[in-house]
């Protein structure tokens, strides 16, 4: 089992939905969760970053973190076509010495 | 703020020679930087962790003599490939991460590599 689950995908919406998308981990030593955006042939681009449990907003998007379940999520709302990306949970812990274990990905296209 | 540049964005050198990639951190310092590899539509494989000034931190089955780190300066690491292979043909990442805060990471834009 991997330690960071998360659905590759595709997932294809219309513009304008809600979207969500989600990780599961198994170390329960993770507190700091991120979600990144990778567009094609590009490095990928800090989106969110949330320590512990809750959940942070910035625009369109929001992160939720449940510990308890060990469930991250990241929604997107009002989609638009230029959210079409890679989209790629990473936490990490205290003692990952700085590392981050990302998920697989999932690829998101938002269709106009 | 945080940007993570890379040179070349992409190479393409003849099996058997060596590649060199840049990293660097442009507008703060990065106590440690990591390299990562990328296959198509895959994630991001974790090779070492580079910290300035002492040798790198390799990950299981990465080969150290191949893949070669140098993390000179707070705002520069390289990546040398070695006696390169068609097989070493891949996207390659840098990431930095502010002093403060180590687990968030700054990547940059990536450097595409293919041998002949």
């Amino acid at each position: 089992q991997k330690e960071v689950e998360q659905d590759p995908g595709p997932l294809s919406v219309p513009e304008g939905a809600i979207v969500s998308l989600n990780c599961t981990y198994s170390n329960s030593a993770f507190q700091y969760f991120m979600w990144y955006r990778q567009y094609s042939r590009k490095g990928p681009e800090l989106l969110m970053y949330t320590y512990s449990s809750g959940n942070k907003e910035d625009g369109r998007f929001t992160a939720q973190v449940d510990k308890s379940s060990k469930y991250i999520s990241l929604f997107i709302r009002d989609s638009q076509p230029s959210d079409s990306a890679t989209y790629l949970c990473a936490m990490s812990g205290d003692n990952q010495g700085g590392k981050l274990i990302f998920g697989q990905g999932t690829e998101l296209s938002v269709k106009p | 703020g945080a940007v993570v540049s890379q040179h070349p964005s992409w190479v393409i050198c003849k099996s058997g020679t060596s590649v060199k990639i840049e990293c660097r951190s442009l507008d703060f310092q990065a106590t440690t930087m990591f390299w990562y590899r990328q296959f198509p539509k895959q994630s991001l494989m974790l090779m070492a962790t580079s910290n300035e000034g002492s040798k790198a931190t390799y990950e299981q089955g990465v080969e150290k003599d191949k893949f070669l780190i140098n993390h000179a300066s707070l705002t520069l690491s390289t990546l040398t490939v070695t006696s390169a292979h068609p097989e070493d043909s891949s996207f390659y990442i840098c990431s930095a991460g502010l002093s403060s805060y180590q687990e968030t990471q700054y990547f940059g834009p990536g450097t595409r590599l293919l041998v002949l």
